[in-house]
């Protein structure tokens, strides 16, 4: 039973430039969140997805947009980028209406931007 | 690589001493709460959690405490092994929905 996979691991862009990170959830799960982590920082909520949709947004711009597919995998695109987006790009799934609001995370795709 | 942990409060622990880290959280509307441990390189792992209708849940080797009246949160750690060093975050759920918010992390460094 594959947990929450996360692709690439290691990313170096240059400002400006346009990333897309993927993440395959946690089998059985149906719901993708997608956090960023700046260094010595806790994970900051930037969107989750369930049936496709966005559901909730954390207080990230326009330029951080995403996807979620019928397989529940998901993607999340970041445009111009800036040197203030270096991080890591952590995906979390859970099931959607379960009492147990556990998430599951990847290990984390680490942005950096030169 | 980078690791997740510079310039954050730091525990040191002789190994089988007990480890208490604490979090305070600042939304009363939160009804649970999450301790996640993540060692460099890797995503926060699931340790232990509790709803804010019970005040103490325990685990193997570890317990947490929640006390909603000062909103703080604790996560104790029995008998702690070098495998216990990591970065541990607090997290509570003010929105619902599997959004959470996290705190700073604490750094514990298990002295063998």
């Amino acid at each position: 039973d594959a947990g929450v996979t996360q692709s690439p691991t290691h990313l170096i862009k240059t400002r400006g430039q346009q990333v897309t990170l993927r993440c395959s959830p946690k089998s059985g799960h149906d719901t993708v969140s997608w956090y960023q982590q700046a260094l010595g920082q806790g994970p900051q909520f930037i969107f989750q997805y369930y049936e496709e949709e966005e559901r909730q947004r954390g207080n990230f711009p326009d330029r951080f947009s995403g996807h979620q597919f019928p397989n529940y995998s998901s993607e999340l695109n970041v445009n111009a980028l800036l040197l203030g987006d270096s991080a890591l790009y952590l995906c979390a799934s859970s099931l959607q209406g379960a009492s147990n609001e556990k998430l599951f995370f990847g290990s984390g795709t680490q942005l950096s931007v030169l | 690589g980078e690791s997740v942990g510079l310039h954050l409060p730091t525990l040191s622990v002789q190994e089988g001493d007990n480890s208490i880290i604490n979090c305070a959280y600042s939304n009363s509307a939160s009804d649970y709460f999450i301790w996640y441990k993540q060692e460099s390189g890797k995503g926060p792992q699931f340790i232990i959690d509790i709803r804010s209708n019970m005040d103490k849940r325990q685990g193997q080797r570890v317990t947490v405490l929640l006390n909603k009246t000062v909103k703080h949160l604790s996560l104790q750690i029995a008998a702690t092994q070098p495998g216990d060093s990591a970065v541990y975050f607090c997290a509570e759920n003010p929105y619902g929905n599997n959004r959470l918010a996290f705190g700073k992390g604490n750094q514990v460094v298990v002295i063998p």
